[in-house]
């Protein structure tokens, strides 16, 4: 398998443009998560799902940020407008149960200037 | 507070040392406890899972506190590949299973 898949590695981008990330978890996991890490905050995480369904939503930092899931293989999250303080890596993760280990992909470095 | 607290470090440590990281949760009801490694500008990588009897895989032994909400990393016999930042990561508790929350992390660094 080829692990947690995130295009593209590295984004840059300038303050007000609309930002897509994309990630496809491994085949057969039912749980993806969506983390953002920071110098100041570490690893937050964002939102997760469990069979395509969003089930925690609490972490996402406000109204400009969006994800979804349209199947198993296939996540976004979405910025639109950027800020300067979204800069972060954006990793994605995936697994096969609830309490089972987290695979990651190897992030977005996202820059917004 | 914080979901989940580590002492940020570093730890600057010889080869060869023993060194221990503690973390402490804020849920009671939390349920599953890892050890993740995350190497520098890589994504974290699972260690070990914790378990309530505590549990060693070679020179990493982990245990946890119910009752103190705390976890541990022992590492024994300090190699210069340990070093890393470890992340302690607790599940959101009965009412959010699925939900890992990471700590900050403790950063260790081994010396020759």
């Amino acid at each position: 398998d080829a692990g947690v898949i995130q295009s593209p590695r590295h984004e840059v981008t300038e303050m007000g443009q609309e930002v897509t990330l994309r990630c496809k978890p491994i085949s057969g996991h039912d749980y993806l998560f969506w983390y953002r890490q920071t110098m100041m905050r570490g690893l937050e995480l964002l939102i997760y799902f469990n069979n395509n369904v969003p089930i925690d939503d609490s972490g996402m930092p406000e109204d400009r940020f969006s994800a979804k899931m349209p199947n198993a293989s296939f996540s976004t999250l979405k910025i639109q407008p950027s800020e300067p303080r979204d800069s972060a890596v954006y990793f994605c993760a995936s697994s096969s149960g609830q309490r089972e280990k987290l695979f990651f992909g190897s992030g977005t470095q996202l820059s917004v200037l | 507070r914080k979901e989940v607290e580590q002492d940020p470090g570093p730890f600057n440590v010889p080869e060869g040392a023993t060194v221990a990281f503690n973390c402490t949760y804020s849920n009671s009801a939390s349920q599953s406890f890892f050890w993740y490694r995350q190497d520098c500008r890589k994504e974290p990588k699972l260690l070990m899972s914790v378990y309530s009897s505590g549990n060693e895989d070679g020179r990493f032994t982990a245990q946890l506190n119910r009752a103190s909400q705390y976890i541990s990393l022992l590492i024994r016999d300090s190699k210069l590949s340990d070093s890393a930042t470890y992340l302690c990561v607790v599940n959101g508790g009965s009412s959010n299973t699925g939900k890992l929350i990471f700590g900050q992390g403790t950063t260790l660094q081994v010396k020759p």
